[in-house]
């Protein structure tokens, strides 16, 4: 079942600018994690937060978590063409048996 | 030294035809997982096996079998193949799966597979 719904569906803007998405669930979780999909690839692990935080980053990568909203936000900042791709948000429920539980995905667009 | 390898990359079929995946991980991982991602890119788990036992087998076609020799390996077969089959199949590795996860799965680059 699709737990996480990304928002918005689809993003296109400028090179340098920063990229926004949101993901919301419906249950509670133990963690959330984001990844991301080059077109014709395989999803790539980018980070994991656990309930109990609120804010964690890697490099270019920001990713919040509200739990009392359940949502939680990717913010890619100064992006670059190369972080053209699908991202996705996935969530460890507390009653999915451990499964992550997918978004439907962000299409991100940097136009160059 | 890819870590998950799938093969093949591209699978084109007529219906009806038996067709195998394969996938090989070398992470060490204890977990592997089979996924579909249809036409508009939800993913769908099918199956997951933890040192080679089946642990989550969601609704599927019995037509889907998965088979794991070891721990570092699954493989999955499709019979009498159909249209609807079509769509890009994922495999999938992680150091948990029978527990909340610690670290995020590790894909490989997936099987395109057309059945025409």
């Amino acid at each position: 079942s699709q737990q996480g719904e990304e928002d918005p569906q689809a993003l296109s803007i400028q090179e340098g600018e920063n990229a926004t998405m949101n993901c919301s669930y419906k249950t509670s979780i133990n963690n959330l994690q984001w990844y991301r999909q080059n077109s014709g690839r395989g999803l790539v692990h980018l980070i994991l937060i656990r309930s109990n935080e609120r804010e964690k980053h890697s490099g270019r990568l920001r990713v919040t978590l509200d739990t009392s909203k359940k949502s939680s936000s990717l913010l890619i900042t100064a992006s670059r063409a190369a972080d053209t791709a699908s991202y996705f948000c996935a969530t460890d429920g507390m009653d999915s048996n451990y499964q992550l539980i997918w978004g439907a995905g962000t299409k991100l667009i940097i136009k160059p | 030294d890819t870590a998950v390898s799938q093969t093949p990359k591209y699978l084109v079929t007529q219906m009806g035809n038996d067709k195998s995946i394969k996938c090989e991980q070398n992470l060490g991982h204890d977990t592997m997982y089979w996924y579909k991602q249809d036409s508009k890119k939800f993913l769908k788990i099918m199956f997951s096996y933890n040192n080679k036992e089946l642990i989550i087998n969601e609704t599927v076609p019995n037509r889907f079998s998965p088979k794991s020799p070891d721990k570092a390996h699954l493989n999955l077969h499709i019979n009498s193949l159909e249209l609807g089959d079509s769509a890009v199949y994922f495999c999938a590795s992680s150091q948990d799966g029978t527990a909340w996860a610690n670290y995020g799965y590790t894909f490989g680059s997936g099987t395109r597979l057309t059945v025409v």
